[in-house]
């Protein structure tokens, strides 16, 4: 089955500094990779996707994310952070058994502190 | 104007009721979508809709109904609800149904509360 994984809850950063939120990824085959962030009381905004082609994807907000094959990483990346960057992010992937499916990750709540 | 737009926003009820909530997005977009959100945060797909046609059915209990008078429009019915249904269900809409080149945009999510 395809799936990803955040093994952070949490990532507590101060403003100004890089914040990273970490997705690793199980699945059979080239994987369709998502990120999506969830602002408080707020639905979820898509931020970038990475399917094929540079492994260095660029998103909404000044957000990138690396698509890396040998650590089955997609790690989401932001080289300052700001106090409105406190959010969930949720990692997803596209199920290879259905075009129609994305699956979540459980999520990292960011807290950037000013 | 709100793409996705959600009623109700909140929602308390007393187990054993039957509940709708209404789901309309004016992107124009054909495919639509409900997720649920639970206490944890963890989000999963319980239907979706192309066109009008169910595509996505997940193991969901059969008190949950959903129906899509057309392709703007995606309401969720539940019938005899339990404590277990408190939580946040999101709706969604896309472009196309697959999900490789079409994002998802979600509306505000509708938190039903059972007592």
């Amino acid at each position: 089955a395809q799936s990803v994984a955040q093994p952070e809850d949490q990532v507590n950063v101060a403003e100004g500094n890089p914040l990273t939120v970490k997705c690793t990824y199980s699945v059979s085959g080239n994987p369709y990779l998502f990120w999506y962030v969830q602002y408080p009381n707020r639905g979820l905004q898509f931020l970038l996707k990475y399917i094929t082609g540079d492994n260095l994807v660029k998103g909404s907000y000044g957000f990138e994310a690396e698509f890396n094959k040998s650590q089955t990483s997609f790690h989401l990346k932001k080289p300052s952070a700001l106090v409105s960057d406190s959010a969930l992010y949720f990692c997803a992937v596209r199920d290879l058994s259905n075009d129609y499916k994305l699956s979540f990750g459980a999520g990292t709540t960011v807290t950037v502190r000013a | 104007d709100t793409a996705v737009s959600q009623t109700p926003k909140y929602l308390v009820t007393q187990m054993g009721n039957d509940k709708s909530i209404k789901c309309e997005q004016n992107l124009g977009h054909d495919t639509m979508y409900w997720y649920k959100q639970d206490s944890k945060k963890f989000l999963k797909i319980m239907f979706s809709y192309n066109n009008k046609e169910l595509i996505i059915n997940e193991t969901v209990p059969n008190r949950f109904s959903p129906k899509s008078p057309d392709k703007a429009h995606l309401n969720l019915h539940i019938n005899s609800l339990e404590l277990g249904d408190s939580a946040v269900y999101f709706c969604a809409s896309s472009q196309g149904v697959n999900v490789g080149t079409s994002s998802l945009f979600f509306g505000e999510g509708s938190r039903l509360t059972v007592l």
